[in-house]
């Protein structure tokens, strides 16, 4: 079956930093996949995507990559600040046609210090 | 611009009550609207999609029903709650083209005791 994997442990770094996520995944040849950010008790709120011909996607300061051999993606937030202190999910589409049906990672907490 | 409320914010009921959670969204028309759940811990789960009135697709067997009585309200219903139906409940919504993001509500805290 399909599977997504994103580190469980929490991601604990110093302000200024670069915060590198990882998300992989298994079982599966996604067309595009998209990162989400969210904060406690809030629903997730779309930051990125990147479709599987598309090697890096860059927004601000943020930094996506995607290898399908790999079956990877690399979520980078550079110069990070204590407000990006979150969690990060990772989505993959599946399904057929224009349903939007999105399979999430369990989400990897970032925490910067300042 | 397009907004999706999502009510009540918390929500405690005892095991063996009755279910309904709404969700609306305004400044968009015909969406797909979709009920995900989140255990503690865990990614986010697909329970319901629609991408017309009347029209719901169930993603897991489960205790829980989905409705959509307007082309912008969708309903997440139980007859009887179970423990296992405790949770952190999101609405969302996308305009049903390919490559689209979801917009999500700002959940409903379940806990069944």
């Amino acid at each position: 079956s399909q599977k997504i994997e994103q580190n469980s442990e929490a991601l604990n770094i110093q302000e200024g930093k670069t915060a590198t996520l990882t998300c992989n995944y298994t079982n599966y040849s996604p067309a595009y996949l998209q990162w989400y950010r969210q904060d406690p008790g809030r629903g997730p709120v779309f930051l990125l995507l990147i479709r599987e011909n598309e090697k890096e996607k860059r927004k601000e300061r943020l930094k996506v990559t995607f290898d399908t051999t790999l079956k990877q993606s690399l979520f980078h937030i550079t110069a990070s600040q204590p407000a990006d202190s979150a969690t990060y999910l990772c989505a993959l589409a599946y399904g057929s046609g224009n349903t939007g049906k999105l399979i999430f990672g369990q989400g990897t907490t970032l925490q910067v210090k300042p | 611009s397009q907004t999706i409320h999502q009510w009540p914010a918390t929500l405690v009921q005892p095991v063996g009550s009755p279910l309904s959670l709404e969700c609306t969204v305004e400044g968009t028309s015909n969406p797909n609207l979709y009920w995900y759940r989140q255990a503690a811990g865990r990614g986010l789960q697909l329970l319901f999609y629609s991408v017309g009135i009347g029209q719901i697709s169930s993603e897991v067997p489960q205790n829980l029903s989905a409705s959509r009585p307007q082309d912008r309200q969708f309903i997440l219903s139980s007859k009887k709650l179970l423990l296992s139906d405790s949770g952190f409940y999101l609405c969302a919504w996308s305009t049903g083209t390919v490559d689209e993001k979801l917009f999500f509500g700002s959940g409903t805290q379940l806990s069944v005791l």
